[in-house]
């Protein structure tokens, strides 16, 4: 069925840096695109980043393009979300998710989230 | 970019009740078009996908169906579990725009 578990997220300052993981088991995770999305204190869902089966094609929201920088390690089974020129509008709690392409695309399973607190 | 408006932002209701949740699309977007129920603390959960298909393991209350660009979540029979804030998301563009969400309370 598959398992997601997110780590890495914590208090940084505006203008930091900070680089989360997800790790991913129970199922072939090179086949799958993968996403991140987010969810602000009293907010809804924001898809963040998407990231294709080998790396093929990246993507990323409005909001986080040129900050942030997706990435995957197929042999570990890991995505990765290297958040730079943090803001305090990212704060939230980002979720690792995997997507699943069969037309139409949706996700059908997500990590329990990391919480990311920018703030000074 | 595909905008998705969903209505109500939030509805009371009682156990028992049957209750319609509503997606509108910017612009169509055939039936690339997902529904998602979000508990606080919790990740979300895949309801429906493809605007009618249920989700392996999701209980037959909650259905989903599509007239152009309005999309509709019904439950047709509401459990105190289904007490949660509900979202849209397209997928018909490389943007997957959530829908801003409907909390559902008691």
């Amino acid at each position: 069925d598959g398992q997601l578990v997110e780590s890495g997220g914590g208090l940084v300052n505006p203008g930091g840096s900070l680089r989360l993981s997800c790790v991913a088991s129970g199922f072939r995770f090179n086949y799958y695109s993968m996403q991140w999305v987010r969810q602000a204190p009293g907010r809804g869902l924001e898809w963040v980043a998407d990231v294709s089966s080998m790396s093929s094609y990246i993507l990323y929201a409005d909001s986080v393009k040129g900050r942030f920088t997706v990435s995957r390690d197929d042999a570990a089974n890991s995505l990765y979300l290297q958040m730079d020129s943090l803001r305090v509008e990212d704060t939230a709690v980002y979720y690792c998710a995997r997507l699943v392409t069969n037309r139409p695309p949706h996700i059908d399973c997500w990590g329990q989230g990391t919480l990311v607190t920018v703030s000074s | 970019d595909i905008q998705m408006t969903q209505s109500p932002s939030s509805l009371s209701a009682f156990v028992g009740d049957r209750v319609t949740i509503t997606c509108r699309a910017s612009r169509p977007i055939s039936n690339y078009l997902n529904w998602y129920q979000k508990k606080p603390g919790k990740a979300p959960k895949l309801l429906i996908y493809a605007a009618s298909t249920l989700q392996t393991g999701v209980p037959s209350r909650f259905s989903g169906s599509e007239s152009g660009t309005d999309f509709t979540l019904t439950i047709s029979s509401l459990q105190p579990e289904d007490f949660a804030t509900y979202y849209c998301q397209e997928s018909y563009s490389d943007f997957y725009t959530f829908g801003q969400g409907t909390k559902l309370e008691i």
